[in-house]
């Protein structure tokens, strides 16, 4: 089984809809991340958290928000769908004594119409 | 300004060749420094770190930092078709325990 899981794997939804992406992991990671990939911008975070009561913002919070459930389960929601959110996301982990080195999810492709 | 800069174009190898490719970074306090390689469709992947200025060597990779240039690079020597992929580039951000990417470098390899 993957060590990092995203469902869904493929989403299409409409402006306005509220949507969620859950990301869960087996590695024993307390920190965990949320990216975005946009051709020709590379990834970009939105969120990370370095355990469940540790939530940070990154680079393009606007717009989204997330839920450290438990160590191995951390969700981003985008309350309100634009097209521009248009992207593929990534979910990853990594050790605390290594950050540098994250494992990534297969990747979540989010289509608003 | 972005924190990592990776301003070349896909990158073209014949089979055997050396690749290169390069990044920089801004901020002058990070100090480890990583390249990923995605695959077509897929996720990234760790292949190479490297924290100190100088060399590292991991098989037919070369990762290669200059601090004072403040400046990163990556050699694959020897290229195969299966070394084609995206390779992104990051930095640790100092003070933060986060990684800023940069937006990637395609690299196909010719057979």
């Amino acid at each position: 089984d993957a060590d990092v899981t995203q469902t869904p794997r493929n989403r299409i939804t409409k402006t306005g809809k509220r949507i969620m992406l859950e990301c869960s992991q087996t590695k024993g990671h307390d920190r965990m991340y949320w990216y975005r990939q946009d051709p020709g911008l590379g990834l970009r975070l939105i969120y990370y958290s370095f355990d469940v009561k540790d939530i940070n913002k990154g680079e393009i919070s606007d717009g989204y928000s997330v839920s450290r459930q438990a160590q191995a389960k951390f969700s981003l929601s985008l309350e309100s769908a634009i097209p521009n959110q248009t992207a593929l996301y990534f979910c990853a982990t990594s050790d605390p004594t290594e950050a540098g080195e994250q494992f990534f999810g297969p990747g979540t492709r989010l289509t608003v119409l | 300004q972005k924190e990592v800069e990776q301003n070349s174009g896909p990158l073209s190898v014949p089979e055997g060749a050396i690749a290169s490719l390069n990044c920089t970074y801004s901020d002058r306090g990070s100090q480890s420094f990583f390249w990923y390689r995605q695959y077509s469709g897929k996720s990234p992947e760790l292949i190479m770190s490297i924290y100190s200025n100088g060399d590292k060597e991991d098989g037919r990779f070369t990762a290669q930092l200059n601090k004072a240039s403040q400046y990163v690079s990556l050699l694959i020597r020897d290229s195969q078709p299966s070394d084609s992929a995206t390779y992104l580039c990051a930095s640790e951000v100092y003070g933060n325990n986060r990684l800023a990417f940069g937006k990637g470098n395609q690299v196909v390899v010719i057979p």
